[in-house]
């Protein structure tokens, strides 16, 4: 049982590049959201999932789009990077009923858009 | 949308001693506080969290109390150790989504 996990750990982008940040998860959780973190800010919801097939926006979605083919990934994606989009970027799950507000997180990817 | 606000930014303490992190939410729907410590390079990791039936709560050194009436909730880490240093976050729940405070740098001196 891996958990959460998310591709690639590191990457380097020029301003402009696009590329898609994988999310996996083996718990059969419903719902699948993704954060970045900045420094002083906390983590910031971009976008979330309630389910396989849908999306939702979250607090920061502007310049970032994801899908949910299926249950277990959660896919995020940059279509035209920019340095303000330089963070770390965390995946979690969590799934639905009592209990299920609880939030597991992946290693995180960290992003360096020059 | 919730918005959470969490003090100190920063807090040192001596080992052993205690300490306190205070967070405060503006939505009153909220009904699941965790929290969250990060170490350096690593993944949030859930280490308490409390209901909003629910006044307070305790696991070994660290306990949670949540006051709804004021909207806030605290973390107090007993007989700290150098191994609770690390950043923690306080977040507020509505509907399954997380609002997260900025975070607290806490350091242990030896």
């Amino acid at each position: 049982n891996a958990g959460v996990t998310q591709t690639p750990k590191f990457r380097v982008l020029k301003t402009g590049q696009s590329m898609t940040l994988l999310c996996a998860q083996d718990m059969n959780h419903e719902y699948m959201y993704w954060y970045r973190q900045d420094p002083g800010m906390g983590l910031r919801l971009i976008h979330y999932s309630v389910g396989e097939g849908t999306t939702a926006k979250g607090e920061v979605p502007d310049g970032y789009n994801v899908s949910r083919l299926k249950k277990q990934n959660f896919l995020l994606g940059l279509e035209s990077a920019a340095p303000s989009q330089t963070s770390v970027y965390f995946c979690a799950s969590s799934y639905i009923g009592t209990g299920g507000e609880t939030q597991y997180f992946g290693p995180g990817t960290r992003l360096l858009v020059l | 949308g919730e918005n959470v606000e969490q003090h100190p930014s920063t807090l040192s303490v001596q080992e052993g001693d205690s300490a306190v992190i205070k967070c405060t939410y503006s939505d009153s729907a909220s009904n699941y506080f965790p929290w969250y410590k990060q170490e350096l390079g690593k993944r949030p990791q859930l280490i308490i969290d409390i209901r909003s039936n629910v006044g307070e709560k305790k696991d070994q050194r660290i306990a949670v109390t949540l006051n709804k009436t004021a909207k806030h909730f605290s973390l107090h880490i007993t007989e700290t150790q150098p191994e609770d240093s690390a950043v923690y976050f306080c977040a507020a729940s509505i509907e399954y989504k997380l609002s997260f405070g900025a975070g607290t740098t806490v350091t242990v001196r030896a």
